[in-house]
């Protein structure tokens, strides 16, 4: 079947760097891809989106890649604050799927002061 | 603007109670959303309602039901709750109906079943 996830399940980040989380994604015919934030106790936030159509969108200290030859998505935050501790997830919807979004299972991320 | 309100934030039943988990948006958004999150597993969609009047199966249906009240409000019902039924529930919007539209999630009700 297919699924979404996510290459290591957390990741310790110096306050100042820069963040790289990857997701691999095996279905192939997903054309669209959300990365979310999650803090403790709260639901996920929306961080930012890409369409299959495009290999790299930019947002505020955000940056989201699409490498569909390889099924990757990665999502770059820079210059990494303290706020940015939270779990982040990435999501796909499959081209065949109008409602169904697939999630993966989250990254952790610590940002060390 | 509250986006997505749920309620209760917290609950604890017992095996075989019944309860309806409440989701109001004030975002006009015509899609609506019921996930359960446990760890480890990611989001899992229960139901969906793609528009006002309309009501569709997810993946993990089973012990549930949705009601799409109105626009603003969608409800989930658990009749006879079960221990495997303690998680975290999160209602989502979403604007255009389908396609390339993030969902917007509210901050969740915690269900306990003993």
């Amino acid at each position: 079947g297919e699924s979404v996830g996510l290459h290591l399940p957390t990741l310790s980040v110096q306050e100042g760097d820069n963040s790289i989380i990857n997701c691999a994604y095996s279905n192939s015919a997903s054309d669209y891809f959300i990365w979310y934030k999650q803090e403790s106790g709260k639901g996920p936030q929306f961080i930012i989106d890409i369409r299959s159509n495009m290999d790299k969108r930019q947002g505020q200290r955000v940056t989201v890649l699409l490498n569909k030859t390889v099924k990757h998505l990665s999502l770059q935050i820079a210059a990494t604050q303290p706020g940015d501790s939270a779990v982040y997830f990435c999501a796909e919807r499959p081209l065949v799927s109008d409602y169904k979004l697939s999630f993966g299972a989250g990254t952790t991320v610590t940002v060390r002061a | 603007n509250a986006g997505v309100t749920q309620t209760p934030k917290f609950q604890v039943l017992k095996t075989g109670q019944s309860m309806t988990l409440q989701c109001a948006q004030d975002m006009n958004h015509n899609s609506m959303y019921w996930y359960r999150q446990d760890p480890g597993m990611g989001l899992r969609l229960i139901y969906y309602s793609a528009s006002e009047g309309t009501t569709d199966k997810g993946e993990v249906p089973n012990g549930y039901n949705v009601s799409r009240l109105n626009k603003r409000e969608f409800s989930l019902r658990l009749e006879s709750a079960a221990p495997s039924q303690t998680s975290v529930y999160f209602c989502a919007t979403s604007s255009i109906q389908g396609r390339n539209s993030p969902l917007h999630f509210g901050n969740g009700t915690r269900l306990t079943v003993t």
